[in-house]
C-alpha cells in the first residue's frame, strides 16, 4: 500500500517570510519523492526530487526538503517567499515493482504582498 | 527538445460526440503517462505505457475511454461518447524510466463538455 498526505490544502505567507509545505507518506518499499509545482493553468514542473541519496535535496527556485524516514515526511520548504512562488504544489511518492505512482492533494500556496 | 506536445490545449464539445486528445512524448522516453485533473478528484493516473504497451489501465473511469500508443512518439486518449462530467484538464506525461526519475508534463488538455 502506498499512500501521500500533503497536510495543508492552502497556505498563505508574507513576501520575504519563510514557507513549509508539510507532506507524509507511508510506502512498503523504499520510495522515491518528488515535489511538483503548478503555476495556474500550465502542467507540472518539477522542483525537486529524493532517490536514497542525500536526504536533504536542494531544487530549483530556492526550494529544499528533506527527507525523514522516521517521520515518514518530505516537507518542502524555502527561506524567503516571493511572489513568483504563487502556486499549488503537489507531492509525489514512488516505489514498488512498476514504481506506482501517487499524487498528494495538493497544497495551494498564497503569497500576500 | 520540446517536451511533452499535447494537442489541443482547449476542446470544447457537445455531450455525445466523441474526443480524441493527442500526445507526443520526449524522445527517448520508454513511459508515458495519461492523468486528468479535477477540482473533485485532483490529479488521477488514467493510464500508462512502457514501450508503447498499456501497463495499467485500472485508473480509466469506464469502457467509454480508450487510450493508445501505436508508436514511441504518438498517443491518444479516446472519450466515445463523451459526457459533461468528462470536462477537466487531461496531462500526458512521459519518463526515462520509472525508478527514481521524475516525469516531465505536457501543458494539458482543457476539455468542457457542454
Amino acid at each position: 500500500a502506498q499512500s501521500v498526505t500533503q497536510l495543508d490544502s492552502h497556505v498563505s505567507v508574507s513576501e520575504g517570510t519563510p514557507v513549509l509545505l508539510r507532506c507524509n507518506y507511508s510506502s512498503s518499499y523504499s520510495p522515491s519523492l518528488f515535489w511538483y509545482v503548478q503555476h495556474p493553468n500550465k502542467g507540472l514542473q518539477l522542483l525537486l526530487k529524493y532517490t536514497s541519496a542525500a536526504t536533504l535535496v536542494k531544487g530549483i527556485n530556492g526550494f529544499e526538503a528533506e527527507f525523514k524516514k522516521s517521520e515518514t515526511s518530505f516537507h518542502l520548504t524555502k527561506p524567503s517567499a516571493h511572489m513568483s512562488d504563487a502556486a499549488e504544489y503537489f507531492c509525489v511518492v514512488s516505489s514498488g515493482g512498476y514504481q506506482k505512482v501517487t499524487f498528494g492533494t495538493g497544497t495551494k500556496l498564497q503569497v500576500i504582498p | 527538445d520540446a517536451g511533452v506536445i499535447q494537442s489541443p490545449r482547449h476542446e470544447v464539445t457537445e455531450m455525445g460526440q466523441e474526443v480524441t486528445l493527442r500526445c507526443k512524448p520526449i524522445s527517448g522516453h520508454d513511459y508515458l503517462f495519461w492523468y486528468r485533473q479535477t477540482m473533485m478528484r485532483g490529479l488521477e493516473l488514467l493510464i500508462y505505457f512502457n514501450n508503447n504497451v498499456p501497463i495499467d489501465d485500472s485508473g480509466m473511469p469506464e469502457d467509454r475511454f480508450s487510450a493508445k500508443m501505436p508508436n514511441a512518439s504518438f498517443s491518444t486518449l479516446k472519450i466515445q461518447p463523451s459526457e459533461p462530467r468528462d470536462s477537466a484538464v487531461y496531462f500526458c506525461a512521459s519518463s526515462p524510466s520509472l525508478r527514481g526519475t521524475e516525469a516531465f508534463f505536457g501543458q494539458g488538455t482543457r476539455l468542457t463538455v457542454v
